[in-house]
């Protein structure tokens, strides 16, 4: 199934451990992103991250960093788990072509990661 | 498929005329939010409406919700230069996200 994918699906945890989420997708998209949802259920957005270019939300704590071993992955890393750190996060991606007109085809989300921080 | 669909995918207007963008949906919602995206960035929540909501206000932002319909409209008055982006509607039937294609807004100065 052509999906983006991330795992794990839920994640309890101690306080000040480090974990990572993992995100594949498998659509051929240029651009992947990590979005975490807040308390109003709103998605914001933490990082865009295509070949060229990471794009960091300057409000995300340096705790978070991404890791795209490859176009279809951009795993989350997070050190030193906080107890605000607990939400769902979710991964996405997109395709924008480049050149001289940017064009932007939608989203594919991932199914989220509800992280606990206890 | 995807849940959310607006339209039109792309307008044009002139600085200070309205823009009105609709999205119609399939299944049934706890409630509709709107985002915006900048060119290479990531998407910025503008509004959400929850599914017993009819109409929702935010500054320049107004958005309508017909269940009956399963449609939303987002209409920003008085544009600006600054409003060029592109808009979507997600849906979010039980814990889920789902996206339409987005709606392309470019206000001409």
């Amino acid at each position: 199934d052509t999906a983006v994918s991330q795992t794990p699906k839920y994640l309890v945890t101690q306080m000040g451990n480090d974990k990572s989420i993992k995100c594949e997708q498998n659509l051929g998209h240029d651009t992947m992103y990590w979005y975490k949802q807040d308390s109003k259920k709103f998605l914001k957005i933490m990082f865009s991250y295509n070949n060229k270019e990471l794009i960091i939300n300057e409000t995300v704590p340096n705790r978070f960093s991404p890791k795209s071993p490859d176009k279809a992955h951009l795993n989350l890393h997070i050190n030193s788990l906080e107890l605000g750190d607990s939400a769902v996060y979710f991964c996405a991606s997109s395709q924008e072509t480049f050149g001289q007109r940017r064009r932007f085809y939608g989203y594919t989300f991932g199914s989220g990661t509800r992280l606990t921080v206890v | 498929s995807q849940q959310g669909e607006e339209d039109p995918q792309a307008l044009s207007i002139q600085e200070g005329e309205n823009a009105t963008m609709n999205c119609s949906y399939k299944t049934s919602i706890n409630n509709l939010q709107w985002y915006r995206q900048n060119s290479g960035r990531g998407l910025v929540h503008l509004i959400l409406i929850r599914s017993n909501e009819r109409e929702k206000h935010s500054g320049r932002l107004r958005v309508t919700l017909d269940t009956s319909k399963k449609s939303s409209s987002l209409l920003i008055t008085a544009s600006r230069a600054a409003d060029t982006a592109s808009y979507f509607c997600a849906t979010v039937p039980g814990n889920q996200f789902y996206f339409g294609t987005g709606t392309s807004l470019t206000v001409i100065p």
